[in-house]
């Protein structure tokens, strides 16, 4: 199946700095991706929408100061998590879908990232 | 608003047992239902999807049923395997937009040999 890889998988931070995860189509191309978040023994909140070429859309709660989202090519979806804080520990994960295909089809994720924030 | 509801509960059944898990919604009918496994510290990986009209659908040891009219979807593994424990999560299009995805927040299963 189609992959999509996610790095770093871990990273540990200092309170105050900026943290940039990215997450890669490999073996297809993706115009558009998304971000969620999932807290222990919680499920994946939608963070955003990453569109190719253009503005992110964020959901509702999401400050989109803080997590910053940049899709500049097919293949290609940065989030960076500006001025961290502890509270924004947590499991960070994207997904896209084939753009060739119909779009009810499987999403494909990438493996997360675990941030921690000190 | 739309929601999704799981059993929160953790499912422990005996390995060759067959698994159901369950996923219920509220407030809008969705055009296709999927599930998803996650492992601990991984992202999910796609298992099945069900379309409105298809009522069930099967993939080697798994079943997936969609009733539209009770707004439920089963999922059932049969044969249990102890490399089957997992969290089992279902996912919905908001309102059908196109891509996005909300997700339940997920049955554990363990399975005992």
């Amino acid at each position: 199946g189609a992959v999509v890889s996610q790095h770093p998988s871990r990273v540990i931070c200092k309170s105050g700095t900026s943290v940039k995860i990215e997450c890669r189509s490999l073996d297809f191309q993706a115009t558009t991706m998304f971000w969620y978040r999932q807290f222990p023994k919680q499920s994946l909140m939608l963070m955003a929408t990453s569109n190719e070429g253009s503005k992110a859309t964020y959901e509702q709660g999401v400050e989109k100061d803080k997590f910053l989202i940049n899709h500049a090519s097919l293949t290609l979806s940065t989030l960076t998590v500006t001025s961290a804080h502890p509270e924004d520990s947590s499991f960070y994960i994207c997904s896209a879908r084939d753009t060739g295909e119909q779009i009810h089809t499987e999403a494909f994720f990438g493996q997360g990232t675990r941030l921690t924030v000190v | 608003s739309q929601k999704i509801e799981q059993n929160s509960e953790a499912l422990n059944i005996q390995e060759g047992k067959t698994a159901t898990l369950t996923c219920n919604y509220t407030n809008y009918s969705p055009a296709y239902l999927q599930w998803y496994r996650q492992d601990p510290g991984r992202g999910p990986v796609f298992l099945l999807l069900i379309r409105e009209n298809e009522k069930e659908k099967r993939k080697e040891r798994l079943k997936v049923t969609f009733d539209t009219t009770l707004k439920q979807s089963l999922f059932h593994i049969t044969a249990s395997q102890p490399a089957d424990s997992a969290t089992y999560l279902c996912a919905l299009p908001p309102y059908n937009q196109g891509g996005k995805l909300i997700f339940g927040q997920g049955t554990e299963l363990s399975v005992k040999p």
